[in-house]
């Protein structure tokens, strides 16, 4: 059974940058696709973007200035980095698995809630 | 960007009875070369991460009860939950994967009556 696992500090300060990684188990990070997708206090859920195995990625237009994914197949897992982050950035984040480019998401992290404060 | 729009919002349905959800794409996610829609639904409960319920718009994820079933084409479609049951409450959410940025609907919160 694959399993997700968010990492990362809980609170970021204004104009820093936010970095998570998601650690793999119970399977390989080599052949699918693997994003980062972010929920807002009573909003819906915002893709951010995916990195593939061999570190090829997509982002989000709107987030893409700021995203930077990456991945360790040696460690199996990947990571986010949001720069210059505000308050509207403050959100859980998950990771999740697709199974290629167009694809659902089906396996999912528990989540990491990310505050974003002075 | 597709944008993926829900109806209701929120929905309260007695228990035993029948729940719909409405999902609506601002353009239609069916690729014709293969006659499938790039459509998904998820199930979230509190304090839980999404769970995926139904893909290709009408096929249903392994172990999902059959009780809940997908429809639709095109732009529009439905998650039908035949006979509510009390785990059943949670928020759906609608989600295209037909073209980044993929995108989901704004979510529909499902409650007893």
């Amino acid at each position: 059974q694959v399993q997700l696992q968010e990492s990362g500090p809980g609170l970021v300060k204004p104009s820093e940058t936010l970095s998570l990684t998601c650690t793999v188990s119970g399977g390989s990070i080599s052949t699918y696709y693997w994003s980062w997708i972010r929920q807002s206090p009573g909003k819906g859920l915002e893709w951010i973007g995916y990195v593939f195995h061999s570190g090829s990625t997509s982002y989000n237009p709107s987030l893409k200035s700021r995203v930077t994914m990456s991945v360790d197949t040696s460690k199996n897992h990947f990571s986010l980095k949001l720069s210059s982050v505000t308050a509207a950035d403050t959100a859980v984040y998950y990771c999740a698995r697709s199974l290629g480019l167009y694809s659902r998401f089906d396996y999912w992290g528990q989540g990491t809630p990310v505050t974003v404060s002075s | 960007d597709i944008v993926m729009t829900q109806s209701p919002d929120s929905l309260a349905v007695s228990l035993g009875e029948r729940a719909t959800i409405n999902c609506k794409s601002s353009q239609s996610v069916l690729y014709s070369s293969n006659n499938k829609n790039y459509l998904a639904w998820y199930q979230q409960k509190p304090g839980q991460p999404p769970k995926l319920l139904i893909y290709w718009a009408s096929t249903r994820e392994s172990g999902v009860p059959d009780r809940f079933s997908g429809s639709g084409s095109g732009t529009d479609f439905t998650l039908t939950i035949s006979s509510l049951q009390a785990e059943d409450v949670a928020l759906y959410h609608c989600q295209q994967y037909y073209t980044p940025p993929y995108t989901f609907g704004q979510g529909t919160k499902l409650e007893i009556k």
